[in-house]
């Protein structure tokens, strides 16, 4: 089982759609958690960072821990067809000061239809 | 700034060829890693360094070797490619320090490597 786990899709809505994106994870270690946004052939780019459990909004975006089930989400409000990407959950746990390793789900792909 | 920035940004290689891969930053960060991405795999790390002459290996750091010789640079080496080293790889860096907020990675553009 890998440690972190997210629906590969694809996903496809309309414009203007709430788009909700998940993963899940076994690690009760992991506390940091992000959210990276990838466009077709370019690297990923960071979209969301969170710490711990609760909630964090940014624009159209919200993105909500729970670190109880061991669960992430991020919502995409009025989606638009520029939204159109591969989305990729991180996480991090407590770090030793040597290593700053991220643990990454395997994405998913999301398309926003005009 | 230029961020991160990668060298080349496509190759072909027959297999028992040799590259390395050149990965430039001009944030001063102390982190670098480096990534290969596959299909349903997601992101695995290769290897990285916490500075400048130091690296570590990460969760598939097999048929590669990396060098630090610069805080600026951090290079891939494939000394005898094989077909299963097809992929795209990237290369990230990040802040050192205690907070949690430097495990924020910024990644370059990628890298596509095919072995025949």
């Amino acid at each position: 089982q890998k440690e972190v786990e997210q629906d590969p899709g694809p996903l496809s809505v309309p414009e203007g759609a709430i788009v909700s994106l998940n993963c899940t994870y076994s690690n009760s270690a992991f506390q940091y958690f992000m959210w990276y946004r990838q466009y077709s052939r370019k690297g990923p780019e960071l979209l969301m960072y969170t710490y711990s459990s609760g909630n964090k909004e940014d624009g159209r975006f919200t993105a909500q821990v729970d670190k109880s089930s061991k669960y992430i989400s991020l919502f995409i409000r009025d989606s638009q067809p520029s939204d159109s990407a591969t989305y990729l959950c991180a996480m991090s746990g407590v770090s030793s000061g040597s290593a700053r390793q991220l643990t990454f789900g395997s994405g998913t792909q999301l398309t926003v239809l005009p | 700034n230029a961020g991160v920035t990668q060298t080349p940004k496509f190759r072909v290689l027959k297999t028992g060829q040799s590259m390395t891969l050149l990965c430039a930053q001009d944030m001063n960060h102390e982190y670098m890693y480096w990534y290969r991405q596959d299909p349903g795999m997601g992101l695995r790390l290769i290897h990285y360094s916490v500075g400048e002459g130091t690296t570590a290996k990460g969760e598939v750091p097999d048929g590669y070797n990396v060098s630090r010789l610069k805080k600026q640079n951090f290079l891939l080496g494939l000394e005898s490619a094989a077909p299963s080293q097809t992929s795209v790889y990237f290369c990230a860096s990040g802040e050192a320090g205690t907070s949690g907020r430097t495990d924020t990675q910024y990644f370059g553009p990628g890298t596509r490597l095919t072995v025949l």
